[in-house]
């Protein structure tokens, strides 16, 4: 069964350094979203793709927050530089479509930051 | 804040019984509505969704009602099993193209 692969799954840092994450989407997905989701909280939106387009990223802390989808396919997200505040799970998802047409979301397992 | 939110933070349940999870939203003008399953340690899973022009759907051991008249939705799982234990979310689309998720609810099943 198709996955989204994200990694690392775990990652500790210190604060000011740079940080960066991996999503590869399932196979033909055109949608890709990065979501943080805080311990004990829901998912929160960073920023969405549609191909290699950005369709939403009102919520990305853009000082310190980058994402890229370069080829349309994988995708990365970059925090630079590292606050204790960023301390949370990284989530990648895709879908088909955008979430209008299908609500049925992917996701990877998340990767693990830990800011020390 | 968030639109979308869950009545009750933690639900115990004893295994073989139903459960409802509750969840109300704000935004009147809401149309499609998401259930998401999050086990410990994965990302969340898709369990059923249901647009504003029904009241109820049903899945295989889930049913989710739709109240639009006080913004409510519930997700009742018949017959809870063990592999129910998890987080479970509601989630709204807003803006036609995004999905905002409530804070969610801890299922626990005992034996």
């Amino acid at each position: 069964e198709a996955e989204v692969a994200q990694s690392p799954r775990y990652k500790i840092t210190e604060k000011s350094q740079a940080v960066a994450f991996w999503c590869d989407p399932i196979s033909g997905h055109a949608t890709l979203y990065w979501y943080r989701q805080i311990l004990g909280q829901g998912p929160e939106l960073l920023v969405q793709f549609q191909d290699e387009s950005v369709v939403d990223d009102s919520q990305l802390p853009k000082d310190r927050f980058s994402a890229e989808r370069l080829k349309g396919v994988d995708s990365t997200l970059k925090i630079q530089p590292a606050e204790l505040g960023d301390s949370a799970m990284y989530l990648c998802a895709s879908s088909l479509g955008l979430a209008g047409s299908t609500g049925e979301l992917f996701f990877g397992e998340g990767s693990r930051l830990t800011v020390l | 804040g968030e639109s979308v939110g869950l009545h009750l933070p933690t639900l115990s349940v004893q295994e073989g019984d139903n459960s409802i999870i509750n969840c109300a939203y704000s935004n009147s003008a809401s149309d499609y509505f998401i259930w998401y399953k999050q086990e410990s340690g994965k990302g969340p899973q898709f369990i059923i969704d249901i647009r504003s022009n029904m009241d109820k759907r049903q899945g295989q051991r889930v049913t989710v009602l739709l109240n639009k008249t006080v913004k409510h939705l519930s997700l009742q799982i018949a017959a809870t099993q063990p592999g129910d234990s998890a987080v479970y979310f509601c989630a709204e689309l807003e803006d036609d193209y995004k999905l905002s998720f409530g804070a969610g609810t801890t299922v626990t099943v005992r034996a």
